[in-house]
């Protein structure tokens, strides 16, 4: 099993640019989400998804969207980017035990 | 609201030091309970975890017992490695279900030689 992977692993946008982080789980799992990770603040989640179809707004959601058309597959996308996004990005998967799965993140830069 | 609070850093030990990370938590109900570890450029990797009150969760040489009437999650190592130099997190799960992680901001471990 690959577990959690995500791509890319570095990114710098320009702001107003959009682009979409990919996340994907190989365990089927059907719990993902998405947290930022900034100096001073821990994890805070950003999107959650109980199954395929079914995504819903965590703690910092305006910015982001998600959508969750296969169990695999939880992409974020950022439609206008903008510097207070600039972060690194984790997401996850949850398997039946409550244990959660981290991918290795992606560190974003928004100039 | 719920909330996990976990003691500033940085920590710098030497070798062999004991190390006590403080955690304390506020939230409804009976909440689970864990310590993540992230190590210098990778994601987070559970480390422990607790789900009832008095229980305690070990790994690696770490232990955190539930403590439900000091609403607390101290993370302990007798005797710490260079190899555990990384950031720790605490965090929470709600009972009842929800899905949601709560994580406190993160210490800071470096353990000197």
């Amino acid at each position: 099993n690959a577990g959690v992977t995500q791509t890319p692993k570095f990114q710098v946008l320009k702001t107003g640019q959009s682009m979409t982080l990919q996340c994907a789980q190989d365990m089927n799992h059907e719990y993902m989400s998405w947290y930022r990770q900034d100096p001073g603040m821990g994890l805070r989640l950003i999107h959650y998804s109980v199954g395929a179809g079914i995504t819903d707004q965590g703690e910092v959601p305006n910015g982001y969207n998600v959508s969750r058309s296969t169990t695999e597959d939880f992409p974020l996308r950022l439609l206008s980017a903008a510097p207070s996004q600039t972060s690194v990005y984790f997401c996850a998967s949850r398997d039946s035990t409550g244990e959660q799965y981290f991918g290795p993140g992606t560190r974003l830069t928004v100039t | 609201g719920d909330s996990v609070t976990q003691m500033e850093g940085p920590v710098t030990l030497s070798e062999e030091a004991f190390l006590t990370i403080n955690c304390t938590y506020t939230a409804t109900g009976y909440p689970s309970l864990f310590w993540y570890v992230q190590y210098p450029g990778e994601g987070l990797q559970l480390l422990l975890k607790a789900t009832k009150a008095d229980d305690k969760g070990s790994n690696k040489g770490f232990e955190a017992t539930y403590r439900k009437e000091t609403t607390s999650f101290h993370l302990e190592k007798g005797s710490v490695q260079v190899s555990d130099s990384a950031v720790y997190f605490c965090a929470l799960r709600l009972q009842g279900g929800s899905e949601k992680l709560v994580f406190g901001k993160g210490t800071k471990l470096t353990v000197n030689p």
